[in-house]
């Protein structure tokens, strides 16, 4: 079955920046990209970049004004989130979601990671 | 960038009544293809999100026939016709037409 494992929870100083991976498992990697969703406590959904895994193509949110770099390792079938610059206002729960098929119209998250605490604070 | 906007942002619901949530995007999602750039997801307390409806009609599988999503170009509306306890937390439209993809603010569905 489609998995996708996180890494663990980070307490991180303003200015330094963090790196969250996404691991993925139960299909073929390239064929499906992965999108960066983040949730600041109590807070809505937040679209922040997605990678095409086969390409290594990126989107990003220009809100983040090149603090956000999304990446690929396709050995080992993981997917990274790396943030740089933290401020406190980056503290927040970041998900990586599956979408579907590249090869089918839209864009949708059948499949998500559990997600991971980035703590920014002094 | 797409802004998407959603009504109401708190929702009462009595289990067994029927609840309707919209949505409206800033510029239209309905792609030359025919399909609407429209995406439902719920969150509920504690969890990661998950897919009911996508590309504005078609129901994720998993997802009960009591949900159902309609709407074309700008306005869209998820129906749930007879609410379930379960069906608690917080529901997220999302533009999937083109990047920043955009999640709308809100609706959070509690029981009265």
């Amino acid at each position: 079955q489609v998995q996708l494992v996180q890494s663990g929870a980070e307490v991180k100083k303003p200015g330094a920046s963090v790196k969250v991976s996404c691991k993925a498992s139960g299909y073929s990697f390239t064929g499906y990209s992965i999108h960066w969703v983040r949730q600041a406590l109590g807070q809505g959904l937040e679209w922040m970049g997605r990678i095409n895994p086969n390409s290594g193509g990126t989107d990003s949110a220009q809100k983040f004004q090149g603090r956000v770099t999304v990446t690929r390792d396709t050995s080992i079938n993981t997917a990274y989130m790396e943030l740089t610059s933290l401020r406190s206002d980056d503290t927040a729960v970041y998900y990586c979601a599956r979408a579907q098929s590249m090869t089918d119209p839209g864009e949708y998250f059948h499949h998500w990671g559990q997600g991971t605490l980035v703590t920014v604070s002094s | 960038d797409i802004v998407m906007t959603q009504s109401p942002l708190s929702l009462p619901v009595t289990p067994g009544e029927p609840a309707s949530i919209s949505c409206r995007s800033s510029q239209s999602l309905l792609q030359r293809n025919g399909y609407n750039y429209l995406d439902w997801y719920l969150q509920k307390p504690g969890q990661s999100p998950q897919l009911l409806i996508y590309l504005g009609s078609y129901r994720a599988s998993g997802v009960p026939d009591r949900f159902s999503g309609s709407g074309s170009g700008t306005d869209f509306t998820l129906k749930i016709s007879r609410v379930e306890a379960e069906d608690v937390g917080v529901y997220y439209c999302m533009q999937a037409l083109q990047p920043p993809f955009a999640f709308g603010p809100g609706t959070k569905v509690d029981i009265k």
